[in-house]
């Protein structure tokens, strides 16, 4: 099993475009989600899916989109991007949401913005 | 809305001793607390999850601790060694068990 994957690794950007995070699993999890990671700031949940066609917003939801048209795929979309969007960029999975869940998470997108 | 306090950004020690991290925190009492280990340039890894009935977890030189009277969670290495040095995560789900939230963490440098 490949576990959560993440394309691409590195990305770099300018101001204005428009850009798809890809993130994968293939462990049938049902819950999947995104986070940000900024240094003193730690790690900050964007969007959740609890299922194949049910989205959320998660503490800093402002500037990006989420589908989960399929149980394995969960992209991030970055509509106009901004130098405030520069992070490292992580994608998460666990089988259901559940307090007792522990997630799996992706090797990491980082982003720059310029 | 929950929140999650680790109190120091960095601890270091020297190999073989015992390294202590904590984990405070409020608004809610969570039936389980999570720990977690992140390497540079790496996704974070779970290492042990604790429930509100259970006082202390143990997995090979890991201790955790849950003590929901003072909202504190102990991370405990023993023995460490350099091989031990990373970031360590501590989290909680919401109430609803929708979002796993993460304190900033704790790096841990342990020095031969």
């Amino acid at each position: 099993n490949a576990g959560v994957t993440q394309t691409p690794k590195f990305q770099v950007l300018k101001t204005g475009q428009s850009m798809t995070l890809q993130c994968a699993q293939d462990m049938n999890h049902e819950y999947m989600s995104w986070y940000r990671q900024d240094p003193g700031m730690g790690l900050r949940l964007i969007h959740y899916s609890v299922g194949a066609g049910i989205t959320d917003q998660g503490e800093v939801p402002n500037g990006y989109n989420v589908s989960r048209s399929t149980t394995e795929d969960f992209p991030l979309r970055l509509l106009s991007a901004a130098p405030s969007q520069t992070s490292v960029y992580f994608c998460a999975s666990t089988r259901r949401g559940g307090t007792n869940e522990k997630l799996f998470f992706g090797s990491g997108t980082q982003l720059s913005v310029l | 809305s929950q929140k999650i306090e680790q109190n120091s950004e960095a601890l270091n020690i020297q190999e073989g001793k015992t390294a202590t991290l904590t984990c405070n925190y409020t608004n809610y009492s969570p039936a389980y607390l999570q720990w977690y280990r992140q390497d540079p340039g790496r996704g974070p890894v779970f290492l042990l999850l604790i429930r509100e009935n259970e006082k202390e977890k143990r997995k090979e030189r890991l201790k955790v601790t849950f003590d929901t009277t003072l909202k504190q969670s102990l991370f405990h290495i023993t023995a460490s060694q350099p091989a031990d040095s990373a970031t360590y995560l501590c989290a909680l789900f919401n109430q609803a068990g929708t979002a796993l939230i993460f304190g900033k963490g704790t790096t841990l440098s342990v020095s031969s």
